[in-house]
């Protein structure tokens, strides 16, 4: 089936460390998407890849940083310098973002925990 | 980043209740866009807005694009268990440097009594 892959499903983490988090589609859609998720603040955009090899900083890029490599991949590696981790992360990817839908695909998201 | 307000925050009701749900921002937005989050998922699309004026339905939910632009609506009729979630508005300001960049509310935790 067709869909959006997110691994792992949960993580925990000792302060100063880096992790990686991955996400895979199959949906052979261009675009791709990294969102942070807290309570009660909704969504907010880290960073996003309209196409290979492309990628552009989100509304709260600083402590992050990804890679668009292959078309279907998008890892997301939280770094040391982000000060405040512990979240859910949710990965989406879209048609493609030259077309005016909106509509993203999320995956089912990585909880990350820092100890 | 630009805020959509998204009210109410909460809401617990009794299962065939209906219940309704908007999100205001002071910029205008061409596409306006409701998910649903189930615990420990991911929000998935129920209704995608893309005129100003614009009423749509799916089953039991309703949603209206608002003339100003500036806000929507979604309605869920008589309520059942399964509605319980985060409903989140989207808005996304339409062609050239937005792309598909969503501006998303802060969620509505819906929980339904049987």
């Amino acid at each position: 089936d067709g869909g959006i892959t997110q691994s792992p499903k949960y993580l925990f983490r000792k302060e100063g460390q880096n992790v990686t988090l991955s996400c895979e589609q199959n949906l052979n859609h261009d675009a791709m998407y990294w969102y942070r998720q807290d309570p009660g603040q909704g969504l907010r955009l880290i960073y996003y890849s309209q196409i290979v090899n492309d990628f552009q900083k989100g509304d709260i890029a600083e402590g992050y940083s990804v890679s668009r490599e292959k078309k279907e991949s998008f890892p997301l590696t939280v770094t040391s310098a982000q000060k405040n981790p512990t979240a859910f992360y949710l990965c989406a990817s879209s048609v493609t973002a030259f077309r005016v839908t909106g509509e993203l695909f999320f995956g089912e998201g990585s909880r990350l925990t820092v100890l | 980043g630009q805020q959509l307000n998204q009210s109410p925050q909460s809401m617990f009701i009794q299962e065939g209740e209906d219940v309704s749900m908007n999100c205001t921002s002071s910029s205008i937005f061409n596409t306006w866009l409701w998910y649903k989050q189930d615990p420990g998922e991911g929000p998935v699309l129920l209704i995608a807005l893309y005129k100003a004026g614009e009423l749509t339905s799916n089953g039991r939910l309703t949603a209206q694009f608002g003339i100003t632009r500036k806000d929507s609506f979604l309605n869920i009729s008589a309520s059942i268990p399964s509605d319980v979630g985060i409903y989140f508005c989207a808005g996304q300001r339409g062609r050239g440097t937005s792309y598909g960049k969503l501006t998303f509310g802060q969620g509505t935790i819906l929980t339904v009594h049987p």
